[in-house]
């Protein structure tokens, strides 16, 4: 398995402009997490999606913020408009529901907004 | 509110010895705890986990201890490489992973 995927890897983008990451999580996962990476947070949850419903999105922080699941092979994560302060690394990472705990993750998209 | 915590951002260790990455939580809620590893510009790597149930898992040179008394786990490494640094993230699952800001260890040669 090829893992999960996103894409892009680095994106840099004007102030105010629509940014779309997108996640292929790995084939016969039933989670899918969207994580945002910063010094001053960490590794924090924005939203997670169970059998492609998103079941929590309490992490959003704004409404600027959006995601979609329209699969079970595809999810994407929208920012519109997007601002300096939303600059980060964003992953995508996918589970199997039951058995082992661990969420496998993408190599991030590195979101520059300038 | 950070129900876990890695209070040392960076742990430098030499080669050979060994390396004590520790995490504190404050939610009774979780069930499982993790250890996550992760490279420059790649994402984090699952590591080794543990259930609340238990107090020690082993996996190689990695050793993680769980004291759910004082809400605490640590992470051994030995003997620390060159290969293990990297930035160590704790996790704690209730219905999803809650991570801590991690720890960069440096093993130096």
């Amino acid at each position: 398995d090829a893992g999960v995927i996103q894409s892009p890897r680095h994106e840099v983008t004007e102030m105010g402009q629509e940014v779309t990451l997108r996640c292929k999580p790995i084939s016969g996962h039933d989670y899918l997490f969207w994580y945002r990476q910063t010094m001053m947070r960490g590794l924090e949850l924005l939203i997670y999606f169970n059998n492609n419903v998103p079941i929590d999105d309490s992490g959003m922080p704004e409404d600027r913020f959006s995601a979609k699941m329209p699969n079970a092979s595809f999810s994407t994560l929208k920012i519109q408009p997007s601002e300096p302060r939303d600059s980060a690394v964003y992953f995508c990472a996918s589970k199997k529901a039951g058995g082992s705990p661990e969420a496998f993750f993408g190599q991030g998209t590195r979101l520059t907004v300038v | 509110d950070q129900q876990v915590k890695q209070n040392s951002p960076s742990l430098s260790v030499q080669e050979g010895r060994i390396s004590i990455l520790n995490c504190d939580y404050t939610n009774s809620m979780f069930d499982y705890f993790l250890w996550y590893k992760k490279y420059p510009a790649e994402g984090p790597t699952f590591l080794i986990s543990i259930s609340s149930i238990k107090d020690k898992n082993e996996d190689g040179r990695f050793t993680v201890f769980l004291n759910k008394s004082a809400k605490h786990l640590s992470l051994h490494i030995v003997p620390s490489q060159p290969g293990d640094s990297a930035v160590y993230f704790c996790a704690a699952r209730s219905y999803q992973l809650t991570f801590g800001k991690g720890t960069k260890l440096s093993v130096i040669p």
